[in-house]
C-alpha cells in the first residue's frame, strides 16, 4: 500500500513561469491537503480538499494560486507565473477522513529562479 | 500570528537520557494535538497525539503530557536514541485543520 504520493520532488522554475505540484493520495482516502513551509517556519496550511470540491482554501493566496481534486487522478497544486517568494517545500497529507490518519506526502521543492 | 509556538529551534541529548521537547499554544479551541518527527527530504511522520480530554498519551518510549490551564504540552522521549534525531513538529487541530509550530531540531549524540 503505497503511501501519499507527490511529484515531482524538485522542481525548478523561472519567475513568471507556472508550477504544476502532483499529489496522489494513499489508497482509500478521499481527503487531500496541502501545505507549506518556508525556510525556518512550520507547515502552514493552504487548502483542504475532497474530491472534486474544495472544503477549505483559507490558507491559500487570493492569487496565482489553484487547487483542484479531480474524479479521477491526483491532486494538483498550480502556480501561475511563480514569484521567487513563493519557492518552498510543498507537502500533501491525505486522510480518510478528518485529521486522524493523517498522512503526509515527502514534499515538492519548489525554487524560483 | 502563530497559534501554535516551539520556543527551542534546537535540542542536544545524550544517547540514553530523556529528550523534552515543548510546545504551547494559544487557542483554547483545539482539541487535538499531534508531534510529528521529520528527517530532511521527507515529510512529516505522525509520531504520537493526544485527545484534550486527556492530560497524557503514552506510546513505548513517547509520552506527551498536554497541560491545558497552561495551554502547554510537551513531548518525553526516553531513553533518547541516536535514531530519533530529526526535527519535531507539534501540531494542534481546530476541525479539520492542522496548526503548526516551526519545530525544534532534536539532536541526540551517541
Amino acid at each position: 500500500n503505497a503511501g501519499v504520493m507527490q511529484n515531482p520532488r524538485h522542481l525548478v522554475r523561472r519567475r513568471g513561469q507556472e508550477a504544476r505540484l502532483r499529489c496522489s493520495p494513499m489508497k482509500g482516502h478521499s481527503h487531500v491537503y496541502w501545505y507549506r513551509q518556508l525556510p525556518e517556519e512550520g507547515l502552514k496550511f493552504m487548502v483542504y480538499l475532497q474530491k472534486e470540491n474544495i472544503i477549505d482554501e483559507s490558507g491559500m493566496p487570493k492569487e496565482r494560486f489553484s487547487a483542484e481534486f479531480p474524479k479521477e487522478g491526483p491532486s494538483i497544486l498550480r502556480i501561475q507565473q511563480v514569484v521567487r517568494g513563493d519557492s518552498a517545500a510543498y507537502f500533501c497529507a491525505s486522510s480518510p477522513g478528518g485529521r486522524i490518519g493523517y498522512t503526509f506526502g515527502s514534499g515538492t521543492r519548489l525554487t524560483v529562479v | 500570528d502563530q497559534q501554535v509556538k516551539q520556543n527551542s529551534p534546537s535540542l542536544s541529548v545524550q544517547e540514553g537520557r530523556i529528550s523534552i521537547l515543548n510546545c504551547d499554544y494559544t487557542n483554547s479551541m483545539f482539541d487535538y494535538f499531534l508531534w510529528y518527527k521529520k528527517y530532511p527530504a521527507e515529510g512529516p511522520t505522525f509520531l504520537i497525539s493526544i485527545s484534550s480530554i486527556k492530560d497524557k498519551n503514552e506510546d513505548g518510549r513517547f509520552t506527551v503530557f498536554l497541560n491545558k490551564s497552561a495551554k502547554h504540552l510537551s513531548l518525553h522521549i526516553v531513553p533518547s536514541q541516536p535514531g530519533d534525531s530529526a526535527v519535531y513538529f507539534c501540531a494542534a487541530s481546530e476541525g479539520h485543520n492542522l496548526f503548526f509550530g516551526t519545530g525544534t531540531r532534536l539532536t541526540v549524540i551517541p
